[in-house]
């Protein structure tokens, strides 16, 4: 089992490019997280999905767009990078809310900066 | 508004020295309390759930325990090795979203 995968390690946009985060699990989980880590904070939510065809807005979803056609992958799309952007990008999966462990399993994270 | 509290920002122990880790939140249906350790530049390593007040989990020199308002993470006789910033976060019940604190920094001097 790989776990949760995430492509790019590192990135570098300038201003006004646009790119996809790829992210991938093999662990059968139907529930998937984007989020982003910016100096000294926490992980903020950024989109969820709960299922193939099925995403939600999180905390700070202004600037991304994510899609789920599949159970393992959930890629999140910047469409036009801005400085404010420039973070470190989690992917993170688990089971639904109904089973018993609830907890979520993180990728390595890609480091994207924004210039 | 839900949120997660962790206290202190940061923490500096003697090797050996044991301290407590607090996780307060304000959550609406709470469907588990969630301990992750983060070291630098890698991504969050899952420690503990916690469901419902009066439960704790042990492994090795970690303790979780869970309330109804807050959670603690028990350090006993750290070790440099458990130097890392510790996540707290919460399954929220009415839409499943995992929320997360801003962490702990802790560092144990040798």
């Amino acid at each position: 089992n790989a776990g949760v995968t995430q492509t790019p390690k590192f990135r570098i946009l300038k201003i006004g490019q646009s790119m996809t985060l790829q992210c991938t699990q093999d662990m059968n989980h139907n529930y998937m997280y984007w989020y982003r880590q910016d100096p000294g904070m926490g992980l903020k939510l950024i989109y969820y999905s709960v299922g193939a065809g099925i995403t939600d807005k999180g905390e700070v979803p202004n600037g991304y767009n994510v899609s789920r056609s599949t159970t393992e992958d959930f890629p999140l799309r910047l469409e036009l990078a801005a400085p404010s952007q420039t973070s470190v990008y989690f992917c993170a999966s688990s089971l639904g809310a109904g089973q018993r462990n609830t907890e979520a399993f993180f990728g390595q994270g890609t480091r994207l900066t924004v210039v | 508004e839900d949120q997660v509290t962790q206290s202190p920002e940061a923490l500096r122990l003697q090797e050996g020295e044991s301290s407590s880790l607090n996780c307060s939140y304000t959550v609406s249906g709470l469907r588990g309390l969630f301990w992750y350790r983060q070291d630098p530049g890698k991504g969050p390593e899952f420690l503990f759930t916690l469901y419902s007040a009066g439960e704790e989990k042990e492994k090795e020199r970690l303790k979780a325990t869970l309330t109804k308002k807050e959670s603690f993470l028990h350090i006993t006789a750290p070790k440099p090795e458990d130097s890392a910033t510790y996540l707290c976060a919460v399954r929220r019940g009415r839409d499943d979203k995992i929320i997360f604190g801003k962490g702990t920094r802790l560092h144990i001097l040798p």
